[in-house]
């Protein structure tokens, strides 16, 4: 079965603080995507980043950061220097590339993150 | 490129009542997801079609139901509407080359008020 854990429910930071993201996941299967995305207020999932099962290269872009490590099954994501635009809810998705669940995304609880000025 | 849309954005409904959501996906995507969005639990898949055929389900009753037109819009039905339905439900569209699963991008969603 594919499972997310998402174990923060909230965090608060204040503006230009670092702040890490944890995403744990379970799956049986050797080929799959991890995905995260971000719900600001409005309710619209924005898409940030999708991360191949084959592929643990760390990924940066801009303040944004995720760490794969496939030997702790996380996928964890770090904003540098954090502002009052990230604050929104972040989800941490898996999906199947192959079987009956093929295509479907599995999310996890998500992080409520709220950045103070 | 304009992004997915859904409409209405807002809904107020009865307990009996039906209720038609549609999304309108990315140009060119063929694939669309429902997704319910609740927050006792969290967000879960309804369905996935594509070609206007049902590819995969979720773990929803039969009184929830969709479907897909040849332009690759959809609609999702939900039918004799209980008070637990009242959700955020999420429309999301993706590519589909040669059978694979392309990322999933989301519109803005229908919130569901069944009173």
């Amino acid at each position: 079965a594919q499972k997310v854990t998402q174990a923060q429910t909230e965090i608060s930071v204040v503006e230009k603080e670092d702040v890490t993201l944890d995403c744990v996941y379970e799956t049986r299967d050797t080929t799959y995507y991890l995905f995260w995305y971000k719900q600001p207020p409005s309710g619209e999932l924005v898409f940030l980043i999708r991360r191949n099962s084959f592929d643990e290269q760390n990924e940066i872009s801009g303040r944004y950061s995720w760490n794969f490590q496939k030997s702790t099954s996380s996928f964890n994501f770090t904003i540098t220097a954090s502002q009052v635009v990230d604050s929104a809810v972040y989800f941490c998705a898996l999906s199947s590339i192959g079987g009956s669940t093929l295509g479907r995304l599995y999310f996890g609880r998500g992080t409520q993150l709220t950045v103070w000025p | 490129k304009a992004g997915v849309t859904q409409t209405p954005r807002y809904l107020i409904k009865t307990r009996g009542q039906q209720v038609t959501l549609s999304c309108s996906p990315i140009s060119g995507h063929r694939s669309v997801s429902w997704y319910q969005q609740t927050p006792g639990q969290g967000l879960q898949f309804l369905f996935e079609y594509f070609s206007e055929t049902q590819r995969n389900k979720g773990n929803f009753p039969g009184r929830f139901s969709g479907r897909q037109f040849s332009n690759s819009r959809s609609e999702m039905n939900v039918s004799t509407l209980e008070l637990g339905d009242s959700a955020l439900y999420l429309c999301a569209s993706s590519l589909d080359v040669g059978g694979a699963r392309e990322t999933q991008y989301f519109g803005p969603g229908t919130r569901l008020l069944v009173l």
